[in-house]
């Protein structure tokens, strides 16, 4: 088995500050994604990415940039971070090709307070 | 653009009595339904999903129900115990395995 490990846990940062948050994945897993998960709506895509140096807009992009330098790692910055922004960030990867590719396997979460 | 509602936000059934989720989606194309499941202060994992080709799948004492013409899938827990308790997220995968998700809805097993 594998495991995404997603750091820091916690991250509190200040109004207008760049963050920037990592995954790591030893699945071997061609596309890996983040997703935001605010209380009450569910998750949603920010940004994934299909191979090494590839990048896809998600519906939630905007005020978000990413990186996939590696295969197996896949950061997100956030550029100007907002007031009283709370969430949950979620990084996830999955396979390509064959049964059972779509499973999304997540990491543990890095939960983002904004002072 | 394409969304996935998902209609109970909480449910609360008594232990070893069935649970039903429901959800519904937008866009005719989808072909692949899964459902994810967050225990208290863990992140998701698959449990469940079905594709479009059938109307029913069952792993256990998960049964998962796809009404294409409705546009509505559901997830049944039945014989529910407290280690069910936890948020369950329904998806469906669009555009190349992007996965749209629901709002989530937070089951809880009373004893």
């Amino acid at each position: 088995g594998g495991i995404i490990t997603q750091t820091p846990k916690f991250l509190i940062g200040q109004e207008g500050q760049k963050l920037t948050l990592k995954c790591q994945q030893n699945f071997n897993h061609d596309t890996m994604y983040w997703y935001r998960q605010d209380s009450g709506k569910g998750l949603r895509l920010i940004y994934y990415s299909i191979t090494e140096n590839d990048l896809q807009k998600g519906d939630l992009s905007e005020g978000y940039d990413a990186s996939r330098e590696k295969k197996s790692s896949f950061s997100l910055t956030v550029t100007s971070a907002q007031k009283n922004e709370m969430a949950v960030f979620l990084c996830a990867s999955s396979g390509t090709g064959g049964a059972g590719a779509e499973t999304l396997y997540f990491g543990s979460g890095t939960r983002l307070t904004v002072l | 653009g394409e969304k996935v509602e998902q209609h109970e936000s909480t449910l609360s059934v008594r232990e070893g009595d069935s649970a039903v989720i429901n959800c519904t989606y937008t866009d005719t194309a989808s072909s692949y339904f899964p459902w994810y499941k967050q225990e208290a202060g863990k992140s998701l994992h698959f449990v469940i999903d079905i594709r479009s080709n059938v109307d029913r799948k069952q792993s256990q004492r998960l049964i998962v129900l796809l009404d294409k013409k409705a546009k509505r899938f559901s997830l049944h827990i039945t014989a529910t115990q407290p280690e069910d308790s936890a948020i369950y997220f329904c998806a469906e995968n669009y555009n190349q395995g992007k996965l749209i998700f629901g709002q989530g809805t937070k089951l809880s097993i009373k004893p």
